[in-house]
């Protein structure tokens, strides 16, 4: 059983570029989110989802465009890297409902040079 | 706007010491609170909460949520060095219960 699986795990971008982080989970859960930690800080939401085409903004949106249209996919998109986005990202998923664990990806660790 | 306050930032003791973790929030539609251990990789689950005064127990760890005053307490009796990581609350709300969001953590050092 795979549960959440992010992609790439390690990523250097250069300032203005462009790219995808993928969230994949196998466990048809409907909700899902992405996060950034800091150095010392704990989890930041960025944006979440409660169900395949319904997303929603989190704490730091800025810079970030999320969408969902399936159940088991839920891509982060870095619109123009900026060296502020150096971070390490995850990725989690829940089963719908009031009281469920998160599941989390293994992180991607994203350096913005 | 959702709030989670986690206190103390860090905390270090020695092995065999208890140790009390807070963790205060205001969020909206609020259902039940999470708390998850972090060693340097993705954070792995410890308890849920979603009654107040009823604790939960998991060895020397336990934990326990007041929602009439907004917050809960995690404790780990007779700590290890193993127990040294970063400590994470996080309460669940929003639309549809699917909001979760983090405290910043608590840095936890135990020494030999």
């Amino acid at each position: 059983n795979a549960g959440v699986t992010q992609t790439p795990k390690f990523q250097v971008l250069k300032t203005g570029q462009s790219m995808t982080l993928q969230c994949a989970q196998d466990m048809n859960h409907e909700y899902m989110s992405w996060y950034r930690q800091d150095p010392g800080m704990g989890l930041r939401l960025i944006h979440y989802s409660v169900g395949a085409g319904i997303t929603d903004q989190g704490e730091v949106p800025n810079g970030y465009n999320v969408s969902r249209s399936t159940t088991e996919d839920f891509p982060l998109r870095l619109l123009s890297a900026a060296p502020s986005q150096t971070s390490v990202y995850f990725c989690a998923s829940r089963s719908g409902g009031s009281a469920t664990e998160a599941f989390f990806g293994q992180g991607t660790r994203l350096t913005v040079v | 706007e959702d709030k989670v306050v986690q206190s103390p930032l860090s905390l270090v003791v020695h092995e065999g010491d208890t140790v009390t973790l807070n963790c205060s929030y205001e969020v909206t539609n609020f259902r039940s609170l999470l708390w998850y251990k972090q060693e340097k990789k993705a954070p792995t689950f410890l308890f849920m909460l979603t009654s107040s005064g009823i604790e939960k127990k998991s060895g020397r760890l336990s934990s326990i949520l007041d929602k009439k005053e907004l917050f809960s307490i995690l404790n780990i009796t007779a700590t290890q060095t193993g127990d040294s990581a970063v400590y994470l609350c996080a309460p669940a709300g929003g639309t549809s219960y699917g909001k979760l969001t983090f405290g910043q953590g608590t840095i936890l050092t135990v020494h030999p």
